[in-house]
């Protein structure tokens, strides 16, 4: 079945880079997607990559992306308090549509 | 960019009254949205796809009979909450799919469900 996992939590003081992991299991997933949910709020979709491609980036994001080993990593550079959230991996199972898989979310806590 | 609109987005009620969250596309027409649940600290959970002018469809494991999705039009999905227990307090929120297949899903601001 498709399976999306995260580690709960990551630390990181202020200007440093946060790595975010998350591993998959469905390989026929075509999209992989980075959301951020900020406290009581909806959730924003921040960057998203298509299952050829090995890497994206876009600002302060990187997303690195290993179909191999069905593994997909967000990687913020100088990281700031505003990018304390939670953040979830997701996938678009073949023909899902938009209909999505998510990870558990990794809370990352960024402190000065 | 699209925008989905949803509403209320807290809401209080008492065991076994009924609630309805509403879910709108505001400048796009959605044939198909989507209505996640979300328990605190965890991830969120597909409940069930909606489909404009016809049954939605719905995950294994949820009730039907207990959460009534109508999508009677293409901008209007909603969810009501029947008999509500302790147990469905959660964060309901709904999303409807970009333009073209496998794109950017956009989602509403979430509803804070709580039953007392």
């Amino acid at each position: 079945g498709e399976d999306v996992e995260q580690s709960l939590f990551l630390s990181v003081r202020e200007g440093d880079s946060s790595v975010i992991n998350c591993t998959y299991t469905d390989s026929s997933s075509t999209y992989l997607y980075w959301y951020k949910q900020e406290p009581g709020a909806g959730l924003q979709l921040l960057t998203y990559i298509f299952s050829n491609m090995d890497m994206k980036q876009d600002q302060r994001l990187t997303v690195l992306l290993n179909k191999k080993d069905k593994h997909l990593s967000l990687r913020i550079a100088d990281t700031q308090t505003g990018d304390s959230a939670i953040y979830f991996c997701a996938e678009t199972p073949l023909g899902g549509y938009n209909k999505l898989i998510f990870g558990a979310g990794t809370r990352l806590a960024v402190h000065p | 960019g699209a925008v989905v609109s949803q509403h209320p987005s807290r809401v209080i009620c008492k065991s076994g009254t009924s609630v309805k969250i509403e879910c709108r596309s505001l400048d796009f027409q959605a044939t198909t949205m989507f209505w996640y649940r979300q328990f605190p600290k965890q991830s969120l959970m597909l409940m069930a796809t909606s489909n404009e002018g016809s049954k939605a469809t719905y995950e294994q494991g949820v009730e039907k009979d207990k959460f009534l999705i109508n999508h009677a039009s293409l901008t209007l999905s909603t969810l009501t909450v029947t008999s509500a227990h302790p147990e469905d307090s959660s964060f309901y929120i709904c999303s409807a799919p970009g333009r073209g297949r496998n794109t950017e899903a956009f989602f509403g601001q979430g509803t804070r469900l709580t039953v007392v």
